[in-house]
């Protein structure tokens, strides 16, 4: 079956730093990926949709300077949050659609900045 | 955003009853109605969809609904066990995005 590919699992960073999260679809063409940031004991909220060699869609209230999204090619993207601070500590995961109708979640990545 | 809501929050059942899940959308446009099951920390595992096109599905003990005309679409479990016990999430996607409900934490009491 389809397999996003997710990293890092976890990351610890310094507030001010910038943290780069990489998504990459391992047998499927990835035409559009959805990032999601999910609070504990919350839903998953949707921050962003790219599609493969555009500028990504922001979500209200989604500081797009903040959290860069870059979707190059049909098997890669990358969400780098700049300048972190303890309230961007969350658990960010990536959703892959490819031109066959249908979702592949990457394994999620637990932001902690201290 | 086009809004996803769902109810209840909590659902607590007796082992072997039934549990239902319930979700509304407002996106006219949304096509695809996918419920995922997630542990703590991992990502969501789809357990069932339905595509506009269709008014029921099922899948052993679990079935979903789809009442396209009341943007309502439901999720129901039978026969429960223990290790039905999640968070369970409804979602609405369209061609430009996926939303998700926000969430049900099903108990199933042995």
């Amino acid at each position: 079956g389809a397999v996003v590919s997710q990293h890092p699992s976890r990351v610890i960073c310094k507030s001010g730093t910038s943290v780069k999260i990489e998504c990459r679809s391992l047998d499927f063409q990835a035409t559009t990926m959805f990032w999601y940031r999910q609070f504990p004991k919350q839903s998953l909220m949707l921050m962003a949709t790219s599609n493969e060699g555009s500028k990504a869609t922001y979500e209200q209230g989604v500081e797009k300077d903040k959290f860069l999204i870059n979707h190059a090619s049909l098997t890669l993207s990358t969400l780098t949050v700049t300048s972190a601070h303890p309230e961007d500590s969350s658990f960010y995961i990536c959703s892959a659609r490819g031109r066959v109708r249908g979702y592949t979640f990457g394994s999620g990545t637990r932001l902690t900045v201290v | 955003g086009e809004n996803v809501e769902q109810h209840p929050s909590t659902l607590s059942v007796q082992e072997g009853d039934s549990a239902v899940i319930k979700c509304t959308y407002s996106d006219s446009a949304s096509n695809y109605f996918p419920w995922y099951k997630q542990e703590l920390g991992k990502r969501p595992q789809l357990i069932i969809d339905i595509r506009s096109n269709v008014g029921e599905k099922k899948d052993q003990r679990i079935a979903v609904t789809l009442n396209k005309t009341a943007k309502h679409f439901s999720l129901h479990i039978t026969e429960t066990q223990p290790e039905d016990s999640a968070v369970y999430f409804c979602a609405s996607s369209s061609l430009n995005d996926m939303r998700f409900g926000a969430g049900t934490r099903l108990t199933v009491k042995p």
